[in-house]
């Protein structure tokens, strides 16, 4: 399953709202697609998993939905820690893949 | 608290091997599936592989399989990923990676080891 993300950039000023779109080339099973942000030098950290549930210490600024092949990351208010990249991934079969990603950058 | 750390990165010739390990504490490492990712510079996330708890399973990213072998010894809380026939292209950060409890999503990563491919 391929995962295109969109756009790949997203200039936007802090407080403004964000909304990152991910569409896989085929369903994914179970919507079994997650969400994690990345900071420069930092591992990734999972956001959103199962397609609209947040991870453990996430804010509620954070929410997914989607389904079938259009996903969804919807920032309500960006904070300074939010300017970042962003990549969904799909679970749902045996061989995983990764968007490319969105980078959420300072406008 | 879950903590992986990554070991035996470095740089390597093209055609060359090397042996990547994790060390995992803070959980039960044997009740879980484990995960390689790489991220080449300035480049995406790429899932690499999975290993079942018991080893019985196994999977890989196309561009790997064949030369890639993922490994775990549960006495020693350890996943490994064996890379052989190495190329340029395979120059990355690798992280080791856990699931969550409940989803298969990746909810606990390492802090990544280098692999330089060239001559």
């Amino acid at each position: 399953i391929v995962l295109t993300q969109s756009p790949g950039t997203l200039s936007l000023s802090p407080g403004e709202r964000a909304t990152l779109s991910c569409r896989a080339s085929q369903s994914v099973s179970n919507n079994y697609l997650a969400w994690y942000r990345q900071k420069p030098g930092q591992a990734p950290r999972l956001l959103i998993y199962d397609t609209s549930t947040r991870a453990t210490g996430i804010p509620d600024r954070f929410s997914g939905s989607g389904s079938g092949t259009d996903f969804t990351l919807t920032i309500s208010r960006l904070e300074p820690e939010d300017f970042a990249v962003y990549y969904c991934q799909q679970y749902g079969i045996s061989l995983w893949t990764f968007g490319q990603g969105t980078k959420v950058e300072i406008k | 608290e879950v903590e992986l750390v990554e070991s035996g990165g470095g740089l390597v010739q093209p055609g060359g091997s090397l042996r990547l390990s994790c060390a995992a504490s803070g959980f039960t490492f044997s009740n879980y599936w484990m995960s390689w990712v790489r991220q080449a510079p300035g480049k995406g996330l790429e899932w690499v592989a999975n290993i079942k708890e018991d080893a019985s399973e196994k999977y890989y990213v196309d561009s790997v399989e064949g030369r890639f072998t993922i490994s775990r010894d549960n006495a020693e809380n350890s996943l490994y990923l064996q890379m052989n026939s190495l190329r340029g292209e395979d120059t990355a950060v690798y992280y080791c990676a856990r699931k969550l409890s409940y989803s298969w999503s990746l909810g606990y990563w390492g802090q990544g080891i280098l692999v330089t491919v060239s001559s």
